[in-house]
């Protein structure tokens, strides 16, 4: 199957700094790529599409401009959380789907403090 | 907005045992079904997916879709207990990927 790779897999930072989490596809081109969150003995979140060349699309109640999703080339997303602060702790996972079945990253496990 | 609920768990069963998850679906337009796994700590797995109301069998574990009753299980036959973790029912939502249910977290006891 195709390989969807993050990084990094573990943060930790202080509250009011931004993190940045990349999404790579390893061997395959992704135009989008999605990014889920997941707390605590929930369910993954669908946060937004990242489209490559374009804007993401936010689902509601996602602030786009605290999280911020850059897609520069066909193989890479970015998820910037920008002033994080410990309610953003969570788990981040990304995913690509090279030929309709959906291909997750490892996850980012974010901890603000 | 889609939903797809399932029941949270812990389902405990005997190493050996056949595992029976289940998850229901509120649109009665969707077609396709996904069954994933998740240990701890990890991102999700695909183990199965189905379209065909009936049965599907891969290796030790069955998916059955009953369309008319909006319903979708997985059976874990001879369960281990590397079978041990929470098992994600998805469904796709128009142009949007998966629409996850909460997950049932699995109990193999040796």
């Amino acid at each position: 199957g195709a390989v969807v790779s993050q990084h990094p897999s573990r943060v930790i930072c202080k509250s009011g700094t931004s993190v940045k989490i990349e999404c790579r596809s390893l061997d395959f081109q992704a135009t989008t790529m999605f990014w889920y969150r997941q707390f605590p003995k929930q369910s993954l979140m669908l946060m937004a599409t990242s489209n490559e060349g374009s804007k993401a699309t936010y689902e509601q109640g996602v602030e786009k401009d605290k999280f911020l999703i850059n897609h520069a080339s066909l193989t890479l997303s970015t998820l910037t959380v920008t002033s994080a602060h410990p309610e953003d702790s969570s788990f981040y996972i990304c995913s690509a789907t090279p030929d309709g079945e959906q291909f997750f990253g490892p996850g980012t496990r974010l901890t603000v403090l | 907005q889609k939903e797809v609920e399932q029941n949270s768990g812990p389902l405990s069963v005997p190493e050996g045992a056949i595992a029976s998850l289940n998850c229901t679906y509120s649109d009665r337009g969707s077609q396709s079904f996904f069954w994933y796994r998740q240990y701890s700590g990890k991102s999700p797995e695909l183990i199965m997916f189905i379209y065909s109301n009936g049965d599907k069998e891969d290796g030790r574990f069955t998916a059955q879709l009953n369309k008319a009753s909006q319903y979708v299980s997985l059976l874990i036959r001879d369960s281990q207990p590397s079978d041990s973790a929470t098992y994600l029912c998805a469904v796709p939502s128009g142009n949007t990927p998966l629409v996850f249910g909460k997950g049932t977290r699995l109990s193999v006891i040796a």
